[in-house]
């Protein structure tokens, strides 16, 4: 079945670049997400890559999609303590109609 | 918009007692989702509705759960009985046909079954 796999924590200084991995399994995804949590909200959507792209850039955030490995990054340039937060990798299930497939998300602990 | 509305934010029980949490989805969106969400689990999703149908409901952990969506507009988990093992965030997300997957979530409701 579907499953999508990240890290659980990551720790950087301030004026760092973090980069947070996934791994997912279901190639029929059309899109890929990245969400974030900030502590006690609910998860808010951070950008999302079409299947058919290699990249997207999204001022502070580049995310990178290898669809033959199945290996999606997200890149937050020049970190901040506001970027604390988790941050969860998504694949949508069964094409562009489905139900999300959310990994368990990353822990990104900003140090100043 | 204000979002998604969920209600109550924080809900302390004992167990064996009738649980239920709220959703508004946001107006105009035809899917809701109840997702549970745990250190040890992550997010795991419960049941999810369109034009409030429920379409799967594989997720829901036993008959002790159950939901509701008698309109557009409102959304009901109940957990009858609880246990401690219930104890979570429940969060309620929804989104509208045609928008790429983009879920909106509300702010959780807190669960305490002591």
């Amino acid at each position: 079945g579907e499953d999508v796999e990240q890290s659980l924590f990551l720790s950087v200084r301030e004026g760092d670049s973090s980069v947070i991995n996934c791994t997912y399994t279901d190639s029929s995804s059309t899109y890929l997400y990245w969400y974030k949590q900030e502590p006690g909200a609910g998860l808010q959507l951070l950008t999302y890559i079409f299947s058919n792209m290699d990249m997207k850039q999204d001022q502070r955030l580049t995310v990178l999609l290898n669809k033959k490995d199945k290996h999606l990054s997200l890149r937050i340039a020049d970190t901040q303590t506001g970027d604390s937060a988790i941050y969860f990798c998504a694949e949508s299930q069964g094409g562009s109609q489905g139900n999300l497939i959310f990994g368990k998300g990353t822990k990104l602990s900003v140090k100043p | 918009d204000a979002g998604v509305i969920q209600s109550p934010r924080h809900e302390v029980t004992e167990m064996g007692q009738e649980v239920t949490l709220r959703c508004k989805p946001i107006s105009g969106h035809d899917y809701l989702f109840w997702y549970r969400q745990t250190m040890m689990r992550g997010l795991e999703l419960l049941i999810y509705f369109n034009n409030n149908v429920p379409i799967d409901d594989s997720g829901m952990p036993e008959d002790r759960f159950s939901a509701k969506m008698p309109n557009a507009s409102f959304s009901t988990l109940k957990i009858q009985p609880s246990e401690p093992r219930d104890s979570a965030v429940y969060f309620c997300a929804s989104k509208y046909w045609g928008s790429n997957e983009k879920l909106f979530f509300g702010s959780g409701t807190q669960l305490s079954v002591l």
